[in-house]
């Protein structure tokens, strides 16, 4: 099915453990995104990218690492895993531009950092 | 100062009656977009209605309508006729140009709706 894929759906952690979230998307989106959300708040934007070789940091960029080598793939690395990590992950998508362009969204990864 | 704001942290709705839920905004940028998403309890997130900073008239999808004030920067989402199923949070979120159009959240509302 076209969309958002994201792996793994859940994960439990290790402080200081490193991994990577992983993101796909089969839409040729240019745009791609990282949020976080924490319980009970909205989505907070980690990182993202408007073409292949191309990142920005959003509102909560520390601890995370990012890249874009190709359209389709946008992972996001965790350096040193840490207890505020703690979150539902989600990966988004869209086409660049203005106006009621849709963003598509992966159904979430659960990290939990002990 | 907080980008987007949704004042009311729960609300509970009687089945078949109408409901607002409010949002506020704030931004410098002339040209912006607003949109208002679904989130139920199994997580996913599930766009609802868009509106264009230069869209003159509120933008309606089926049961949703979107209440626009632009000169109050608010965009608040009225869902007529609650069913059950409508039980989730809300989120309103707004795209920038100046933050590389992508989506900046408010806190969210969770709706409840009575039988």
């Amino acid at each position: 099915n076209a969309g958002v894929t994201q792996t793994p759906k859940f994960q439990v952690l290790k402080t200081g453990q490193s991994m990577t979230l992983q993101c796909a998307q089969d839409m040729n989106h240019e745009y791609m995104s990282w949020y976080r959300q924490d319980p009970g708040m909205g989505l907070r934007l980690i990182h993202y990218s408007v073409g292949a070789g191309i990142t920005d940091q959003g509102e909560v960029p520390n601890g995370y690492n990012v890249s874009r080598s190709t359209t389709e793939d946008f992972p996001l690395r965790l350096l040193s895993a840490a207890p505020s990590q703690t979150s539902v992950y989600f990966c988004a998508s869209s086409y660049g531009g203005q106006g009621a362009i849709g963003y598509t969204f992966g159904s979430g990864t659960r990290l939990t950092v002990v | 100062a907080q980008k987007i704001t949704q004042t009311q942290p729960g609300m509970f709705v009687q089945e078949k009656e109408a409901v607002t839920l409010d949002c506020t905004y704030d931004t410098s940028d002339q040209s912006y977009g607003l949109f208002w998403y679904k989130q139920p309890s199994s997580g996913e997130m599930i766009f609802l209605i868009y509106q264009g900073s230069y869209d003159e008239q509120n933008a309606t999808e089926g049961r949703y309508s979107l209440n626009f004030q632009k000169a109050r920067k608010s965009a608040n989402l009225v869902i007529s006729a609650s069913q059950l199923g409508d039980s989730a949070m809300y989120f309103c979120a707004m795209r920038e140009r100046n933050a590389g159009n992508m989506l900046t959240f408010g806190g969210g509302t969770r709706l409840m709706v009575k039988p």
